[in-house]
This record gives C-alpha cells, sequence and structure tokens, in this order.
C-alpha cells in the first residue's frame, strides 16, 4: 500500500486559515469515511484532532475541522496560532482492511 | 482515561527479534470497544501503521511487514505485544502502542512511545 500524500509543508501567519490535504485513492479516501488527522510536536506523541473524517473528540478545539471530496481529505486549521506550528499526519482505513498513513506536512506559523 | 505504557529493549541486534509489549490501564484489553494497534516513526519521518488486534485475537498487519510481524493478547495481564522479526537497522524507530475505538479511526489513546535501535 503506498502512502497518502500531503504537502511537506504549509505555513500561514497568526490568525490566518489553513488548509492540509491528503490524497489518497478510491480504494482508501475515496471509499471510507475512516479519515483521521493527527497533530505532533517535536519529541511528543501524535495526538487526535479528527477522526471519521469530520469528528473531534472532546477537548479538541473547534479551530481544528475536517472535511472529504473524492480521494482527497482535507483539515483546515482556523484562526493559526503560534502553538499550532507542529507535524500533521492523516490515516486512512483502506479496503485490504488495513490503515495507511500520509507522508506529513509541517505547518509553519510566520 | 486510558493509559498505555510500552516497554522493551531500546537495542536489537540485527537479525534478531524485536519484542514490545504495551500495557493498558483504564480499559479493559478484552472488550470488544478497542483494536490495539502498534504504530512506528522512523527518525525524522512520518507515521507507519505496523497493525492491530482485536479483543478476539483477529489481526491485521501491514502488507511491506506481514511477513517478519505478529501482534499477541495477554488478558491476563491487560497486555499486547509485538514481535518484529528478522531486524534491519531500517527498523529503528519509535514504536508507539495505540488504543483505537472499534469501527472508527478514533486513535484516541496512545503511549508514549520506545525508541527501539537495531544495531551491533
Amino acid at each position: 500500500q503506498s502512502a497518502l500524500t500531503q504537502p511537506a509543508s504549509v505555513s500561514g501567519s497568526p490568525g490566518q486559515s489553513i488548509t492540509v490535504s491528503c490524497t489518497g485513492t478510491s480504494s482508501d479516501v475515496g471509499n471510507y469515511n475512516h479519515v483521521a488527522w493527527f497533530q505532533q510536536h517535536p519529541g511528543t506523541a501524535p495526538r487526535l484532532l479528527i477522526y471519521d473524517v469530520s469528528d473531534r473528540p472532546s477537548g479538541v478545539s473547534s479551530r481544528f475541522s475536517g472535511s472529504k471530496s473524492g480521494n482527497t481529505a482535507s483539515l483546515t486549521i482556523s484562526g493559526l496560532q503560534a502553538d499550532d506550528e507542529a507535524d500533521y499526519h492523516c490515516t486512512s482505513y483502506t479496503t485490504s482492511g488495513t490503515y495507511v498513513f500520509g507522508t506529513g506536512t509541517k505547518v509553519t506559523v510566520l | 482515561q486510558v493509559q498505555l505504557q510500552e516497554s522493551g529493549p531500546g537495542l536489537v541486534n540485527p537479525s534478531q527479534t524485536l519484542s514490545l509489549t504495551c500495557t493498558v490501564s483504564g480499559a479493559s484489553i478484552s472488550s470488544g470497544d478497542y483494536h490495539w494497534s502498534w504504530i512506528r516513526q522512523h527518525p525524522g519521518k512520518g507515521l507507519e501503521w505496523i497493525g492491530y488486534i482485536s479483543n478476539i485475537g483477529g489481526t491485521s498487519y501491514n502488507p511491506s511487514l506481514r511477513s517478519r510481524v505478529t501482534i499477541s493478547l495477554d488478558t491476563s495481564n491487560s497486555q499486547f505485544s509485538l514481535r518484529l522479526r528478522s531486524v534491519t537497522d531500517a527498523d529503528t524507530a519509535v514504536y508507539y502502542c495505540v488504543g483505537v475505538n472499534s469501527g472508527t479511526s478514533k486513535y484516541g489513546d496512545w503511549g508514549q512511545g520506545t525508541l527501539v535501535t537495531v544495531s551491533a
């Protein structure tokens, strides 16, 4: 299975909105709503931000939202803050009954 | 709150078997609410899904690792384990154990991760 494709980096200024994409195929992202997003600061474990395309766990800010269109899922961060500077990862369930992760995106707050 | 903690050797010789254990607290490892997963991260790289085990012992593995990996369940000790055979330096990574709500992509409960280095 091939890794989902994410942009290597995305940047924005404080207060702006940015979107991170996660492109797969009809065998994963396009076929299931089991897509999740994670935030990871250096030296720490990933933290779940979004699951099942657009659901937020309790405690996660509403500034983080998820969506999907066709084979591409997206994570939008609104009202960008300095602490949002981190790596972001997506994952999707696949038709093989496995999960596949994305290539990862570094978000920089200018 | 579900808590997970990885344990095992931090150094493994090439061609040997990497063995890690994850101890779960705050949830019953034998309930059907969770799939118990292993994920790894090579230094400076993205995440790689290794596989999971269900409460009844059903497993699913990454095709690229399937020939070398086994995930098992020890309900009496509330633990699940990872064994990766015939390791090379390409298996050097931080290994995470994760609890995933069954039937969803809610990878909500992570261990802190443990670095395993493959080197002679």
